[in-house]
């Protein structure tokens, strides 16, 4: 079964711009997250998305927005770039079967990186 | 609220001996741990996870960690360590009401010398 695929892998963008990033989940999986990597700040956890629905959100500004297809496929959207958002941008898969107690476990794609100029 | 401490930021070892990488986690509920690695240029790969079962846990390579709630620890052990095990390493947690957001730690970078 093929993994998460990321795309594009590197990006170079300059201020002000806005980029938009696709992420395709393992088949069947129904949960995409969006984390971002930085030097200074680490792994933070930017959205969730499920059937479609934003499900969970973590401290970003409005700048960062993301949405999930019928098929699961994800996209996450950064607008009017700055300076501090270059970093490598990881997305998450993971089955969600929705079982009480149970966490499935999240598989990753290798990562977009973005360097903003 | 959930929080993941890393003991060390680097961890220095020889090829063919043991390593420990330090974890503490704090959770409010009962937690789900994992530890994921990086390797250079790639993205995270699953080790282990820790999800209320068995508080010895057995991973891929070689890796294991134990669960101990009284210390609020789960810190990830290998016996001998191989050249490739050079990478930086996560320690995570989350729990089932916080949905599929996943907590961090600053990771390990761990160097492996010949």
């Amino acid at each position: 079964k093929a993994g998460v695929t990321q795309t594009p892998r590197y990006l170079i963008k300059t201020r002000g711009q806005q980029v938009t990033l696709s992420c395709s989940p393992i088949s069947g999986h129904r949960s995409v997250s969006w984390y971002q990597q930085t030097p200074g700040q680490g792994l933070q956890f930017l959205f969730e998305y499920f059937s479609e629905t934003q499900r969970n959100k973590g401290n970003f500004p409005g700048r960062f927005s993301g949405r999930q297809f019928s098929n699961s496929r994800s996209e996450m959207n950064v607008s009017t770039l700055e300076l501090g958002d270059s970093a490598l941008y990881l997305c998450a898969s993971s089955l969600d079967r929705g079982l009480a107690g149970v966490t499935d476990t999240q598989y990753f794609g290798p990562g977009t990186r973005l360097t903003v100029l | 609220a959930q929080s993941v401490t890393q003991l060390d930021s680097h961890v220095s070892v020889s090829e063919g001996t043991p390593v420990l990488l330090r974890c503490n986690y704090s959770s409010s509920y009962s937690p789900s741990l994992f530890w994921y690695v990086q390797h250079p240029n790639k993205g995270l790969q699953l080790l282990l996870k820790y999800t209320s079962a068995a508080t010895l846990v057995k991973g891929i390579n070689g890796f294991e960690a134990e669960f101990k709630k009284s210390e609020t620890s789960f810190h990830l052990t290998k016996p001998s360590a191989h050249m490739s095990d050079a990478a930086e390493y996560f320690c995570v947690v989350t729990y089932k009401a916080a949905g599929n957001k996943l907590t961090f730690g600053g990771g390990t970078r761990v160097l492996v010398k010949p």
